[in-house]
């Protein structure tokens, strides 16, 4: 079965340094796996998306992620951090390329400091 | 601009009285899903639907119905509501083409339910 399971609940940074946020996930076949970010009172936004192709994936706003098959982990990372990130982040594993239907991580909360 | 809206945005209401939440999208998307957020649950499917008059039943469904009568509306109704459905939901759509599991699907900006 299909999990995903994002190690850290809450990340607290410094402004100017790396972000790493950790993904682990669990699929019975190739997965698609997505990082959303959810700014307060508003809708989950796509970062970027793995289906497959490139293992390290470019996303918008410095975001970047890589698949490790091996490892069965994703996790998201951006060289410097901005004031503008701290926000909820999601990683989400495909279920089924047929439903659409989407397993989310517990989400990880970034705070980043001035 | 290609959006989900969702309706309403807030709402706060008693134990039984029937209420629907609406949602519309503008991108001719085939595939529209409804989620609750709960702290420390992450996002949890409702009913999603392929198509137009194709719904099913995802995760926690219990206490929901839904309809496709168009592809731009999937409203989500909650005939009796209780206070355990006191939550954040959204509503999600995305293409069907090419693989269903790789389109990144597109969010509302939520609807906060509180029922006492």
């Amino acid at each position: 079965a299909q999990s995903v399971t994002q190690l850290d609940s809450h990340v607290s940074v410094s402004e100017g340094t790396p972000v790493l946020l950790r993904c682990n996930y669990s699929s019975s076949y190739s997965p698609s796996l997505f990082w959303y970010v959810q700014h307060p009172n508003k809708g989950l936004q796509l970062l970027l998306k793995y289906t497959s192709a490139a293992t390290l994936v470019k996303g918008i706003n410095g975001f970047e992620a890589e698949f490790k098959k091996s490892e069965t982990s994703f996790h998201l990372t951006k060289p410097s951090a901005h004031m503008s990130d701290a926000a909820e982040y999601f990683c989400v594993v495909t279920v089924s390329s047929n439903t659409g239907k989407l397993i989310f991580g517990q989400g990880t909360t970034l705070q980043v400091k001035p | 601009e290609a959006q989900v809206t969702q309706n309403p945005r807030y709402l706060i209401t008693v134990t039984g009285k029937k209420l629907t939440v609406t949602c519309s999208q503008n991108m001719n998307h085939e595939y529209m899903s409804w989620y609750r957020q709960d702290p420390g649950l992450g996002l949890r499917q409702i009913y999603y639907s392929m198509n137009v008059e194709v719904t099913d039943k995802g995760d926690v469904p219990e206490g929901y119905k839904v309809s496709r009568k168009e592809k731009r509306n999937f409203p989500l109704i909650l005939e009796s509501p209780s206070p355990n459905q006191t939550s954040l939901y959204f509503c999600a759509s995305s293409s069907n083409l090419d693989r269903l599991g790789n389109q990144p699907q597109h969010f509302g900006d939520g609807t906060r339910l509180s029922i006492l």
